[in-house]
Parts: C-alpha cells; structure tokens; sequence
C-alpha cells in the first residue's frame, strides 16, 4: 500500500530557533497534503491544507507566519515552525491524497516536537 | 461547520466480545464520507473502515463493521472478538464530498482498552 514519510519522528529544540518537518509521499503523487497539529489526549485539528505549487490554505487561528508550509513538489511537503516557543510543543502529523476524491487518505507517523 | 461527536471517552471491553463505539455527527450536507480511525499508542493513524453516504449498506472489514442511520447522523463502529491488538485511541471522521476539500473533521476519539 501507499506509504508516506514523516520525518523526523521527534525533535527537541530551543525557544526561538525553527524546526522542519518533511512528509513525503513514497509511492505516488500527492496533489494534497494536510498538516494536523495532536496535543496530548486529544484529537487531530487541521492546520492547513497545502496543494503543489501553490499557497497552502491555513485553518481559522492558524498563524501563517509562524507554521510555514512549502508543496514544492508531488512527493513532498514540508512544515516549518519557526521561532517555536513551548506552547508549540504538540504532535503534528500530515496526511496525502492522490487526485482522486477520496481514495484513502494516508498519514505519516507523527512527529512530537518538544521546544526546550 | 460540520461537526463529529463521540460520547464515549472511554471504554474497555473483555477479549473476544463485541463493542460498539458512538459517532454522531452534523451537516446540512446530503453527499459526504465517514470514516473511523485507530490510532495505537505508536500514534500511528490506521484507517479501520470508511462509509460513503449515498451508500445505505453498512461497511465491514472483517471484525469491523458500522451501523450508519443517516437520518440519525449517526455512525456507530461495533468491534467483533476483540483482541488485544485492537486497545487504541479510535477517532470518528467527517469528509465533506463537496468540492474538493478532503479535510477530514475528526471528533474527539474514544480509548478503547481490550482486557485479557
């Protein structure tokens, strides 16, 4: 089945410098990719959703310039949380989906962000 | 806004009996997609089963099977001779079949734990 990569798996950093996360689509081509944000026991909430080639569309109270996301290509997406503070400490998991609506929907592994 | 309830914020059941977990949900939508996700303690997102609303015949993978009333706006997932392997956070999903959005709407999830 199709695979996407989340990397890193985990990552610990200090307040005030940026962090990347990458997820990429092993497999096939992803036109779509959803970045979601999991604080501890709770539920995934959409962050935005960032289409190839074009500016990611980011959800009500989702800072823009703080989540940084780049669809450069079919295969990758990456989120970029710059200047993090503690508050920014969270699970973010993304997600890719081909073309076609609604084929099944994969997720990356996670990655758990601790900022020091 | 569409929104995903889940009631239960927990529950346990004994290995190899059966259990139902609650979903409902709202939207003035008459086409969309429901879906359940597990989610293990790898954290690891794993599609359990998907229903597509114009469909009236319940989905099952194996074990897994739903009781969509579409009237009711519900969604419920029973789980057949649980085993242990089946203890996880599961997640109850809204996808709009609108356009072409497929962001998913999570409700808060259920932690299920299967008891030897």
């Amino acid at each position: 089945g199709a695979v996407v990569s989340q990397h890193p798996s985990w990552v610990i950093c200090k307040s005030g410098t940026s962090v990347k996360i990458e997820c990429r689509s092993l497999d096939f081509q992803a036109t779509t990719m959803f970045w979601y944000r999991q604080f501890p026991k709770q539920s995934l909430m959409l962050m935005a959703t960032s289409n190839e080639g074009s500016k990611a569309t980011y959800e009500q109270g989702v800072e823009k310039d703080k989540f940084l996301i780049n669809h450069a290509s079919l295969t990758l997406s990456t989120l970029t949380v710059t200047s993090a503070h503690p508050e920014d400490s969270s699970f973010y998991i993304c997600s890719a989906s081909t073309a076609r609506k609604n084929e099944k929907l994969f997720f990356g592994s996670g990655t758990q962000l601790s900022v020091l | 806004a569409q929104t995903v309830t889940q009631s239960q914020p927990e529950m346990s059941v004994q290995e190899a009996e059966t259990v139902t977990l609650s979903c409902t949900y709202d939207t003035s939508e008459s086409n969309y997609y429901l879906f359940w996700y597990k989610q293990p303690p790898s954290r690891q997102m794993i599609l359990v089963i998907r229903q597509e609303a114009y469909k009236q015949q319940n989905a099952t993978e194996n074990r897994f099977s739903v009781n969509f009333q579409k009237a009711a706006k519900s969604f419920s997932l029973k789980i057949s001779d649980s085993q242990l392997g089946d203890t996880a956070m599961y997640f109850c999903a809204f996808m709009t079949a609108q356009g072409g959005s497929e962001k998913l709407v999570f409700g808060k999830g259920t932690k299920l734990t299967v008891n030897p």
